[in-house]
């Protein structure tokens, strides 16, 4: 079945150091996705991508963060300055289409298991 | 801003129990997804509900959408030991998968 698949399954950084999180979407999927979850907190989302462009992004996803589709497999989310309160499992997900109201069966989001970036 | 307030956040009971989780906001979604969550895993998709007032099954699953579409609950029917877990519910606004999670109900089912 296929899969979202994410590297590395945990990294631990430095403060100030510059991270990047990578994700392989699933082949056929158009939309992309990341979302964080601070340990204990809710699930919140950060950012959705299509045709090379950001198509929404939350208050959280400010200056330091930036997402990026290098090749036509890679979709990739880089913190430039990590702060301590970045620390958290960073999900990326992706769907064949755009919100499951209008498109139930190709909607759905597809979850990868996360990378947990610790920030000392 | 668009909150998704999950109860309860704990729940132990024994096999064969029934239970309801639910979710509620004073927000319209367009459609209401529960996931389920493993230790260490992403989020998996269990059901999305889109019409105010559907209900759909998924084997001892039950989930409902409220008539405004502000609120859904989760009723397990004789709960087993394999259910237990992480639940999630989320809430997608007009922005497509932008999606909004409530906090989760972790499940314990003893045997």
């Amino acid at each position: 079945e296929p899969e979202v698949t994410q590297t590395p399954s945990h990294q631990v950084t430095q403060m100030g150091q510059e991270v990047i999180l990578r994700c392989v979407p699933i082949s056929n999927h158009l939309y992309f996705y990341w979302y964080r979850q601070i340990l204990g907190q809710k699930v919140e989302f950060l950012v959705s991508f299509y045709n090379n462009e950001i198509s929404e992004k939350s208050e959280i996803f400010d200056d330091q963060f930036s997402v990026e589709r290098p090749d036509g497999s890679n979709f990739t989310l880089k913190i430039r300055s990590t702060k301590l309160e970045d620390s958290a499992m960073y999900f990326c997900a992706s769907s064949e289409n755009w919100g499951s109201s209008g498109h139930i069966d190709t909607g759905e989001l597809f979850f990868g298991e996360g990378s947990r970036l610790t920030v000392l | 801003t668009q909150l998704l307030e999950q109860s309860p956040q704990f729940l132990s009971i024994q096999e064969g129990e029934n239970l309801t989780v639910y979710c509620n906001s004073s927000s319209v979604f367009s459609s209401l997804q529960w996931y389920r969550q493993e230790p260490g895993e992403g989020p998996v998709l269990l059901v999305t509900v889109v019409t105010g007032g559907e209900v759909k099954k998924l084997k001892r699953l039950t989930f409902q959408f409220g008539d405004a579409r502000k609120d859904s609950s989760l009723h397990i029917t004789a709960a087993q030991p394999g259910d237990t877990g992480l639940y999630l519910c989320a809430g997608e606004g007009n922005a497509g998968n932008m999606l909004t999670f409530g906090g989760g109900t972790r499940l314990m089912v003893k045997p």
